[in-house]
């Protein structure tokens, strides 16, 4: 079954703590990327990778890290420096090469209290 | 920074009755405008695409119409079923980045 998972569906943390959100993908594209979602704003970009060991900065990148060490994953880790982090966060991935189309995993609920 | 403006922000439809949803873009150089679907608790899914060189494509119900000269570009769902509630983002991507950049989202309930 291909496809791009993420991991956990719903996290909770205390605030000051970092967290790691996973996403991998068996579907062999080159393109990753990371968005947050907030009610009535969309999809706004946190970071997105087109090479493996490669990665660029999207509108909302402070507070966020990431790292691109295998095609397959592409892990968002939320620090304590995020002030808002209380989101739904969405992978993507798109093959790369003059395509643009993006396929999104099912979402992780993050909660930081 | 790029924009892509959506409306409205929510619609209501009877059953059997035609959605439509509206976006503006900016950027001249955009080249690839998708819509997607996304269900509460989900990702969204990819419904419906179109390239500036046609001005409407049609999958089943859904239909994007495109209109090059006022950077506008639409989606219509053709006998709206209440199956179809769910929020639909469109995007614009192109112009050199492998980036979307994504409306804000319409809510679109069918009653019935």
């Amino acid at each position: 079954d291909g496809g791009i998972t993420q991991s956990p569906k719903y996290l909770f943390r205390k605030e000051g703590q970092n967290v790691t959100l996973s996403c991998e993908q068996n579907l062999n594209h080159d393109a990753m990327y990371w968005y947050r979602q907030d009610p009535g704003q969309g999809l706004r970009l946190i970071y997105y990778s087109q090479i493996v060991n490669d990665f660029q900065k999207g509108d909302i990148a402070e507070g966020y890290s990431v790292s691109r060490e295998k095609k397959e994953s592409f892990p968002l880790t939320v620090t304590s420096a995020q002030k808002n982090p209380t989101a739904f966060y969405l992978c993507a991935s798109a093959l790369a090469g003059g395509t643009y189309e993006q396929y999104f995993g099912p979402g992780t609920r993050l909660t930081v209290t | 920074q790029q924009q892509v403006k959506q409306s409205p922000q929510s619609l209501i439809v009877q059953k059997g009755g035609i959605s439509i949803i509206n976006c503006a873009y900016e950027n001249t150089a955009f080249d690839y405008f998708p819509w997607y679907q996304q269900f509460p608790g989900k990702g969204p899914a990819l419904l419906i695409a179109i390239r500036p060189d046609v001005s409407e494509k049609k999958e089943g119900r859904f239909t994007i119409s495109f209109n090059k000269s006022a950077k506008q570009f639409s989606l219509h769902i053709m006998d709206s079923q209440p199956g179809d509630s769910a929020t639909y983002f469109c995007a614009a991507g192109g112009a050199g980045s492998y980036q979307l950049t994504f409306g804000k989202g319409t809510k679109l309930s069918v009653i019935p």
